[in-house]
């Protein structure tokens, strides 16, 4: 089945305690993103990849880090979380070539808390 | 997500009536927009994108309409079901950016009413 995933799910840390949600796909995709989504905010991107090795910045990157170094993987990385990073995160995928649509696929979620 | 219903606009549709779920866009250089369908504790589907050389486009029981003069799009909904109760995203990209940067606009609640 053609999907994205993430884990964990929910997760409840600290204050400046590192973590990492993972993100992985199978469908060979070029493009992956990390957004968050907060209540009345919508989602907004932080980071997003091109291809392996090839990562920008999205409009809210300050306090993340990500890597892309296998097509399938983008992990997202909070070196000192803080409440402010309270929020549902979501990894999504695409083609980049060929485009016959814009379609991203997103994985079910990560709930963060940071208390 | 379970809270991201909160402090949206809602829409509240008859079932089998249609349901328009409007959106306004705020980038005139965005030529390309999509709409993507939440329900309650899942990511984003996607339903329908349109390029901005298009005024209207159909899918299943969808249609999306593009109005680039007042920077307006919407998505109609033909006889509207439970299983359409969501929250409604669209988003807009300019390609010149790279199609990768996509801004989504804050949502909007469906209710159908049973």
């Amino acid at each position: 089945e053609a999907q994205v995933t993430q884990n964990p799910r929910y997760l409840i840390t600290v204050t400046g305690k590192k973590l990492t949600v993972t993100c992985s796909q199978n469908m060979n995709h070029e493009y992956m993103s990390w957004y968050r989504q907060d209540p009345g905010l919508g989602l907004r991107q932080i980071y997003y990849s091109m291809n392996v090795e090839v990562t920008d910045k999205g409009d809210v990157p300050e306090g993340y880090k990500v890597s892309r170094k296998e097509k399938r993987n983008f992990p997202l990385i909070l070196e000192s979380p803080s409440p402010n990073q309270t929020s549902l995160y979501f990894c999504a995928s695409s083609l980049t070539s060929g485009l016959s649509s814009y379609e991203q696929y997103f994985g079910p979620g990560t709930r963060l808390t940071v208390t | 997500g379970e809270n991201v219903g909160l402090h949206l606009p809602t829409l509240s549709v008859q079932e089998g009536d249609n349901s328009i779920i409007n959106c306004a866009y705020s980038n005139s250089a965005s030529d390309y927009f999509i709409w993507y369908k939440q329900e309650s504790g899942k990511g984003p589907q996607f339903i329908i994108d349109i390029r901005s050389n298009m005024d209207k486009r159909q899918g299943q029981r969808v249609t999306v309409l593009l109005n680039k003069t007042v920077k307006h799009l919407s998505l109609q909904i033909a006889a509207t079901q439970p299983g359409d109760s969501a929250v409604y995203f669209c988003a807009e990209g300019d390609s010149s950016l790279g199609y990768q940067k996509v801004t989504f606009g804050i949502g909007t609640k469906l209710q159908v009413i049973p």
